[in-house]
Formats: structure tokens, sequence, C-alpha cells
């Protein structure tokens, strides 16, 4: 199993600029989600999703775009990059049930810089 | 709001020693599940320690165990016979609600260990 991947996991970007941010995971697990990692900030949640066609925003979800149309694949897309989103991003999935107790399995992370 | 206390940015500890890192949480949740993360200089996340709120025992994974305090809302993670290998950012994470018949999962700011040898 690949468990989940990301790609890419270097991007530079011009401000402006849009790009998808890929994420793909073989473990038929029904929830995904995206967290960003900034210095001294921890991990906060983007956006989210249960299952192909049901999204739902996080903690920090403006300039971000989501969509689920297979269980599988979860992208994120950036709008019109700005500085303030340079960060690392990680995807997560995990099974649905036991109470939110199913561990999250994270991709590798991608490393944006916007210029 | 509800949040994740991480009041240690940074511990240090000598190889084959034992060290703790604190955590506190505020979740209105009565039935979850807290965790331990682990991120080495890979980058890769790495599931350390789950603890079921209902459980009254304290939860271990070998070295790894917990101090769970449910009343005090404080989930301390404890590392025995420290390793070089366990040097690394470590985030604790609670559940910040239900939303679509799920949880979200808030993280700490992290605790970063140095392992010295």
């Amino acid at each position: 199993n690949a468990g989940v991947t990301q790609t890419p996991k270097f991007q530079v970007l011009k401000t402006g600029q849009s790009m998808t941010l890929q994420c793909a995971q073989d473990m038929n697990h029904e929830y995904m989600s995206w967290y960003r990692q900034d210095p001294g900030m921890g991990l906060r949640l983007i956006h989210y999703s249960v299952g192909a066609g049901i999204t739902d925003q996080g903690e920090v979800p403006n300039g971000y775009n989501v969509s689920r149309s297979t269980t599988e694949d979860f992208p994120l897309r950036l709008l019109s990059a700005a500085p303030s989103q340079t960060s690392v991003y990680f995807c997560a999935s995990r099974a649905p049930g036991l109470a939110g107790g199913r561990p999250q399995y994270f991709g590798p992370g991608t490393r944006l810089t916007v210029l | 709001a509800q949040t994740v206390t991480q009041s240690q940015p940074e511990m240090s500890v000598q190889e084959a020693e034992t060290v703790t890192l604190s955590c506190t949480y505020d979740t209105s949740e009565s039935d979850y599940y807290l965790f331990w993360y682990k991120q080495p200089p890979s980058r890769q996340m790495i599931l350390v320690i789950r603890q079921e709120a209902y459980k009254q025992q304290n939860a271990t994974e070998n070295r790894f165990s917990v101090n769970f305090q449910k009343a005090a809302k404080s989930f301390s993670l404890k590392i025995s016979d420290s390793q070089l290998g366990d040097a690394a950012m470590y985030f604790c994470a609670s559940p910040r609600g239900r939303t679509s018949g799920t949880y979200k999962y808030i993280f700490g700011t992290g605790t970063r260990l140095k392992v010295l040898a």
C-alpha cells in the first residue's frame, strides 16, 4: 500500500498564480483533511471531507478550494497564491467511527513557497 | 475557542533518561480520543499513542506512555529510556467538535525534543 501520497513535494509560485496540490489515498478512508503547518503554529485545518461529494471548512479556509469526486482523491486548489500561503501542506486520511479515535494517516507534505 | 496548549516549545533529554511533554486541551465533547504525533526531520507525521477519554487506564506503547487527567484536561506524554531516534517535534491533538458527523481535530504548537548523547 502506498498510503497517502502528495504531489508535488516542493513548489514555488509567484503571487497571483493558481495551482492544485494533489492528494490520494489507497486505504478506502472516507475522511480526508488538509492542514497547513507554519513555524510556531502547529497544524491548522484548512478543509476536510467526510466522503465523496461532501466537504467542509476548517480553521483557515480562505484562499483555498477543495472538491471530493472520488473516495481516493482530495485535491487542494490555491485560487490566487499569496505570500501568506507559504507553508508546508499536509493531507491526511482516516477511517470513520470509534468516536473519532481512528488515527490519521498523513502524506509526506508539500513545501510551497509563494514569492 | 477550543484550544490545545503545549507550553514547552523545546525540551532536552539525555539518552536513556525519561522526559515528559505536557499538553492541555479544552473540549466540550464527552466521548473522544486524544493523540500524540511525532514529526521527525523527515517531516512525516507518525502516530505515537492515543488515549480514549472514557478509559481510566493510561495508554502505553512500549517506551511511550501518557498521564491522562480528564478533570484537569491534561494529556502528557512520557518517553522512557530515550533514544536518539526520539528526537523530533511532538504534537498533541484533541477534537474540536463535530460537524458533518465527524470530529475535527486541532493540534498544539508542538514541542521540539532534543536527545543528547
